[in-house]
């Protein structure tokens, strides 16, 4: 079945450091979705990637689609407290409707 | 609107134990799906809904059980509960299975 992984599993920087985050796929994707977990919290959407080589943007947050549709990234410019939580990337298969995760990225942002 | 509810928020049961996760949506979203989130181990999909009277197994689906009567609900019943079951359960929604998923605030369930 279709395997999403994503590293690293975590991720320590200094406040104003940058952060990337990758996430790649056993299987082609037909869109591949970010989303944002607080400690204690639940997943929040972020964003949905879903045309080849596609770079979008909200504010210091940059997610790039792989030409392949099988990787992607999201990149935190000048990362600050607000940021920290886990983020998952989410992938549905051409064929499917299922959404399966990667296992995460835990980003602690010390001040 | 209250988006994705699930109920209860905490829970404690013993080995053998059986019980229903209610998770309930009010935005007519045809798309429903159960994760275990466990430490280090991501979001695992247990079971899903494309519609009213259509479910399906996701990667980890033994020793629970689903239906969905109405396009609202979707309870996760657990058949006899056991240590390995002790996790957080998020239930969530999404239209078409196509858009953003909307997650309830998670059970978090504990087998001793």
């Amino acid at each position: 079945g279709q395997q999403v992984m994503q590293i690293p599993q975590y991720q320590h920087v200094q406040e104003g450091e940058d952060f990337t985050t990758y996430c790649n796929s056993s299987t082609t994707l037909s869109n591949i979705q970010w989303y944002k977990q607080r400690p204690g919290g639940h997943p929040v959407f972020l964003i949905q990637l879903v045309k080849s080589g596609e770079v979008k943007k909200q504010k210091r947050l940059t997610f790039q689609f792989g030409e392949a549709k099988k990787n992607s990234s999201l990149h935190i410019t000048a990362t600050q407290t607000t940021d920290v939580g886990t983020y998952f990337c989410a992938g549905r298969e051409t064929s499917g409707s299922r959404l399966t995760f990667g296992e995460g990225t835990q980003l602690t942002v010390n001040p | 609107n209250a988006g994705v509810t699930q109920t209860p928020k905490f829970q404690v049961l013993k080995t053998g134990q059986s019980m229903t996760l209610q998770c309930a949506q009010d935005m007519n979203h045809e798309y429903m799906s159960w994760y275990r989130q466990d430490p280090g181990m991501g979001l695992r999909l247990i079971h899903y809904s494309v519609g009213a009277g259509i479910t399906d197994q996701g990667e980890v689906p033994n020793g629970y059980n689903v239906s969905r009567s109405t396009t609202e609900d979707f309870p996760l019943r657990l058949l006899s509960a056991a240590p390995s079951q002790t996790s957080v359960y998020f239930c969530a929604s999404s239209s078409s299975g196509r858009l953003e998923a909307f997650f309830g605030q998670g059970t978090r369930l504990t087998v001793v």
